[in-house]
């Protein structure tokens, strides 16, 4: 069974831009979770969708955005980039009950200049 | 609110001694317990994870974890270190009530001496 995937790998962007971030869950699983990692934060919950809902949300401001498409598949936006939003952003799925163990993806990450 | 305590930033241990790592966590219920590794540019691979039942669990690449609920402790050990497990080693823990959402300890990286 194919693993999580996540594109692009890496993004450099400037401040003020937008970006999207793709992840692809293995096969059945149909909860998608997002995490950023930063060195100074750590690893923090973004948001979690399971059947195209927002099942979760973590503490982040709302240029932060996430969906996720019939298939599983599931996109984050990030809009007006910022400096501290330099980061690794990994996603991990899941079969979808509380609780179930996440499988995390390699990540995308993100410079922003 | 859920909370992770890595106590450990950084641990260096000579290859075949011995590995362990503590987490310590905080939870009113009974959590959900993983440890996860990470090598430098890449994901999180899952070691192992407590749901229920037996306190000692056993994970991958050699890799075990005790469960101690008197101590809110779930710590990692390895009777013997290879030097392709150095690497950054995660403690999370999750609950039934938080969904899917885990909340992270600050990490220990491992690294190994020849």
């Amino acid at each position: 069974k194919a693993g999580v995937t996540q594109t692009p790998r890496y993004l450099i962007k400037t401040r003020g831009q937008q970006v999207t971030l793709s992840c692809s869950p293995i096969s059945g699983h149909r909860s998608v979770s997002w995490y950023q990692q930063t060195p100074g934060q750590g690893l923090q919950f973004l948001f979690e969708y399971f059947s195209e809902t927002q099942r979760n949300k973590g503490n982040f401001p709302g240029r932060f955005s996430g969906r996720q498409f019939s298939n599983s598949r599931s996109e984050m936006n990030v809009s007006t980039l910022e400096l501290g939003d330099s980061a690794l952003y990994l996603c991990a799925s899941s079969g979808g009950s509380r609780g179930d163990t996440q499988y995390f993806g390699p990540g995308t990450r993100l410079t922003v200049l | 609110a859920q909370s992770v305590t890595q106590p450990d930033i950084h641990i260096t241990v000579s290859e075949g001694a011995s590995l362990e790592l503590r987490c310590n966590y905080s939870y009113g219920a009974t959590p959900y317990l993983f440890w996860y590794v990470q090598s430098p540019g890449q994901g999180l691979q899952l070691l192992l994870k407590y749901f229920s039942g037996d306190t000692l669990v056993q994970g991958i690449k050699g890799f075990e974890a005790e469960f101690k609920r008197s101590q809110s402790s779930f710590n990692l050990r390895k009777p013997s270190v290879h030097w392709s497990d150095a690497a950054e080693y995660f403690c999370a823990v999750g609950a039934k009530a938080a969904g899917n959402k885990l909340t992270f300890g600050g990490g220990t990286r491992v690294l190994v001496k020849p």
